[in-house]
């Protein structure tokens, strides 16, 4: 298995223009989260799905996030209007019932 | 609730000397408990952890983790370190009594840094 996969690894894009982060998760993975990690906040969990299900979004900081996943494999997670403040590293995990995570290599947001 | 925590922002050795990296946590309940690496520019990796059975837990790279009930600790080890052993490194617990969907919560992360 080639393990988590995200796109695109690198965003560099002006603010208020819509940006999305895609996730293919691991196959037979139950569980599927969305972080955010920033030198200032650490590593902060946006959302997660179970079957496809979004299960709690309390950890969007906005409504300007919104997160999908239409199938077993794929989600996304999108931002509109993207802001300078929203510059992080993402990063989508997948994970069987009640195991570890697995991580995606990330995808390093710019907003200018 | 649970709660853990990474008490040193930095952990410097020389390369060659015994690292350890410091969690401890607070759960209700019995803990399940984990130690991933983040290399620079990559996402977070498995190291180990522990479920139930012996305290001490062995994992990729040469790491160890033991954990101790009384203390609520579950620091990462390693006899020797290397410096490409330099990295982030997160504890996560997670409390299998808090019901839902067995979410972890890491901590803030420790920077080891192994110098020649």
């Amino acid at each position: 298995d080639a393990g988590v996969i995200q796109s695109p690894r690198h965003e560099v894009t002006e603010m208020g223009q819509e940006v999305t982060l895609r996730c293919k998760p691991i196959s037979g993975h139950d569980y599927l989260f969305w972080y955010r990690q920033t030198m200032m906040r650490g590593l902060e969990l946006l959302i997660y799905f179970n079957n496809n299900v979004p299960i709690d979004d309390s950890g969007m900081p906005e409504d300007r996030f919104s997160a999908k996943m239409p199938n077993a494999s794929f989600s996304t997670l999108k931002i509109q209007p993207s802001e300078p403040r929203d510059s992080a590293v993402y990063f989508c995990a997948s994970r069987p019932d009640r195991d570890e995570a697995f991580f995606g290599q990330g995808t390093r947001l710019t907003v200018v | 609730a649970q709660s853990v925590a990474q008490p040193e922002d930095q952990v410097k050795v020389a390369e060659g000397n015994p690292l350890t990296v410091k969690c401890t946590y607070s759960v209700s309940g019995n803990p399940y408990l984990f130690w991933y690496v983040q290399y620079p520019n990559r996402g977070l990796q498995f190291l180990l952890k522990y479920i139930t059975g012996d305290n001490l837990v062995k994992g990729s790279y040469g790491f160890e983790a033991e954990f101790n009930k009384s203390q609520t600790s579950f620091h990462l080890k390693k006899p020797s370190a290397l410096v490409s052993d330099s990295a982030l490194y997160f504890c996560a617990v997670r409390d299998p009594l808090a019901g839902g969907s067995y979410i972890p919560t890491f901590g803030r992360g420790t920077s080891l840094i192994v110098h020649p």
